[in-house]
């Protein structure tokens, strides 16, 4: 089977920094993507990774290591409307992505 | 940008009929749809892939005579919830991509549902 695991929860202060990791150990790999949630909505992209290293996007980065089969998604100077749940997803074969059971985010003042 | 738009946002029925569930791609084509299902404080679960001009592709442990998907069009993908129970009460949500690898999957904004 497929297996993608990340916290479950995690919180941080504005203004801070926070990394939330994901592992998975797939059947196939075709590239990781990391979606943001906010409750009753439907996931919003954030970013993509195919190939070992880093990608930035303003204030996240995503990070891939395919041989560790890891992952991270990186939040800088965090925001209260950050508060939400962060889904870790792996491509198989085809389009469809298997989602982790996501990490909920909780940021305070 | 690329859009998926998703019809109804919400829907309350009785129990025993049936719902559908209409995802459209906005603004590319999409021979492939993506159909999911979450529960509350849960991950996204496939539920089955919509196929432009054939059968849908549906996961272990999906019914496929419960949950009838339809894509006759290179634009639309409908789901229909059959004999709707409680139990299906859920937040159904449809995705498609361009076709490409390392595009994104786009999503529709779920659709509510509620049997009662």
């Amino acid at each position: 089977g497929q297996n993608i695991d990340q916290p479950t929860e995690m919180t941080a202060t504005e203004g801070a920094i926070v990394q939330i990791n994901c592992t998975y150990q797939t059947s196939g790999f075709n590239g990781l993507f990391w979606y943001q949630q906010h409750a009753g909505e439907a996931p919003t992209f954030l970013s993509y990774n195919v190939l070992d290293g880093l990608e930035e996007k303003g204030r996240f980065s995503s990070f891939l290591s395919r041989s560790k089969g890891y992952s991270y998604l990186l939040l800088k100077e965090l925001q209260m409307k950050d508060s939400a749940s962060y889904l870790c997803a792996v491509r198989l074969a085809g389009t469809a992505l298997i989602f982790g059971k996501g990490t909920t985010l909780s940021v305070s003042s | 940008g690329a859009v998926v738009s998703q019809h109804p946002s919400r829907v309350i029925c009785k129990s025993g009929t049936s719902v559908k569930i209409e995802c459209r791609s906005l603004d590319f084509q999409a021979t492939t749809m993506f159909w999911y299902r979450q529960f509350p404080k849960q991950s996204l679960m496939l539920m089955a892939t919509s196929n432009e001009g054939s059968k849908a592709t549906y996961e272990q442990g999906v019914e496929k005579d419960k949950f009838l998907i339809n894509h006759a069009s290179l634009t639309l993908s409908t789901l229909t919830v059959t004999s709707a129970h409680p139990e299906d009460s859920s937040f159904y949500i449809c995705s498609a991509s361009p076709l490409s690898l390392d595009s994104p999957l786009h999503f529709g904004n779920g659709t509510r549902l509620t049997v009662t």
